[in-house]
């Protein structure tokens, strides 16, 4: 079955003080992982998809990478707006999703 | 606004009886997804339609619960005889494209059982 476990659970960071998410996961053919962000009683929303090994998307502060066994998002000199739950999902057979259980992320000024 | 429109935003019902939830995807989008979330945790597959179609069931659905999508359009799930371990979010999403990770979800429908 697919697992997907994300660390650290949680994080603080200061205003401008870079940091990476870890997600990692085990899935029998992997077709694509993905990042979401969900702020408090919002569903989540898109971020990136990445396919395949050696593979970096970017958006703003966020950096994506991807590897066999892991991907991490970077955030470069985050602001507070950044606060939020980052949440990693892995696609194999079929439609569904399977979603880790997010890192929550504050960002103090 | 075209996003997702999910409603009611908010329900709590007693132990026992019936609820559904109603989900408006964004109207150029065949795909239509449920997940159930609860705090602290990420999403959880339930189903999956393409049209009208259910292509995709969670072997974790319980015979409690029944999604349909009547004419490809909006969606109903509906949980039937509910328990206080239904209490959670329950999140739709649409898609466009086939076989795409790349949702999009709406604000949910928050259940609360007494």
């Amino acid at each position: 079955e697919d697992q997907v476990t994300q660390s650290p659970e949680a994080l603080r960071l200061q205003e401008g003080e870079s940091s990476s998410l870890n997600c990692s996961y085990t899935v029998s053919g992997l077709r694509g992982l993905f990042w979401y962000r969900q702020d408090p009683g919002k569903g989540p929303e898109f971020l990136f998809t990445l396919y395949s090994a050696g593979e970096e998307k970017e958006k703003e502060r966020l950096k994506a990478t991807l590897t066999k066994k892991e991907s991490f998002l970077h955030i470069t000199a985050p602001k507070p707006e950044d606060s939020a739950t980052y949440l990693c999902a892995v696609q194999a057979a079929g439609n569904k999703l399977t979603f880790g259980g997010g890192t929550r992320v504050l960002v103090k000024p | 606004d075209t996003g997702v429109s999910q409603n009611p935003r908010h329900k709590i019902t007693k132990r026992g009886q019936n609820v559904t939830f109603r989900c408006d995807p964004i109207s150029e989008h065949n795909r239509l997804y449920w997940y159930r979330q609860t705090l602290g945790q990420g999403p959880e597959f339930l189903t999956y339609f393409q049209n009208e179609a259910q292509l995709e069931k969670s072997r974790l659905l319980s015979d409690r619960f029944s999604a349909e999508r009547p004419k490809g359009s909006f969606s109903t799930l509906e949980i039937q005889r509910t328990e206080q371990g239904d209490s959670a979010m329950y999140l739709c999403a649409s898609s466009q494209r086939a076989n795409t990770g790349e949702l999009f979800f709406g604000e949910g429908s928050r259940l609360t059982v007494l």
